[in-house]
């Protein structure tokens, strides 16, 4: 594809509903970064794909954030049981390879929980 | 938590005019980058400088680093309406190099016709 592409742009959600939210990478793209940037804030990382292997979650604020890339592409992040606090954009990057290679990132999905 | 910090956090211009704004960051790092993000593109990489590089240009781009003082700054020349946006400096300073990125809180540049 032409960029990175993530659904839906905007999720509200009431507080205790699980949610999904959806990234596709750059076409042969190893590397894919989850980012969460709150109001006013840049972003900061949350999780780290190198194709299927998920090789860093130390930014995962709880246990409720859970990221998968089953097939070394399509990569899905799930909020179960939904807080306030997690209202937030959520951005998807990828890159071709590594450290050196800039990322491209998806256009977020802006989250508001009720 | 943020590892970089951009000064000023807010920046005011003519068209015409220059920019700079400045990041100071915490740990050694592998590379530097500055990232440009606006309501219509979302966020772009401008440029990236490796931790052994003093400064590198694109366009109308100028990138110093000082890895002793922890510092870079980024200088738009000849600023033009369409650079409206929040600049962010972003680190890479894992032992990996996986390209994990951290990011400052921003600098906010208005630039008026």
């Amino acid at each position: 594809g032409a960029g990175v592409s993530q659904s839906p742009r905007y999720k509200v959600a009431k507080r205790g509903q699980d949610v999904a939210l959806r990234c596709d990478p750059i076409s042969g793209h190893v590397s894919l970064f989850w980012y969460q940037q709150a109001l006013g804030q840049g972003p900061e990382f949350l999780t780290y794909f190198q194709n299927e292997a998920q090789l860093d979650k130390s930014g995962l604020p709880s246990d409720r954030f859970f990221a998968e890339r089953p097939e070394g592409s399509v990569s899905t992040l799930k909020i179960q049981r939904t807080q306030q606090e997690d209202s937030a954009v959520y951005l998807c990057a990828s890159s071709f390879r590594d450290s050196y290679n800039e990322q491209f990132f998806g256009p977020g999905t802006r989250l508001t929980v009720l | 938590s943020q590892q970089g910090e951009e000064d000023p956090q807010a920046l005011s211009i003519q068209e015409g005019e220059n920019a700079t704004m400045n990041c100071s960051y915490k740990t050694s790092i592998n590379n530097l980058q500055w990232y440009r993000q606006n309501s219509g593109r979302g966020l772009v990489h401008l440029i990236l400088i490796r931790s052994n590089e003093r400064e590198k240009h694109s366009g109308r781009l100028r990138v110093t680093l000082d890895t002793s003082k922890k510092s870079s700054s980024l200088l738009i020349t000849a600023s033009r309406a369409a650079d409206t946006a929040s600049y962010f400096c972003a680190t890479d300073a894992g032992a990996d190099s996986w390209g994990k990125l951290q990011f400052g809180a921003g600098t906010q540049v208005v630039v008026t016709p």
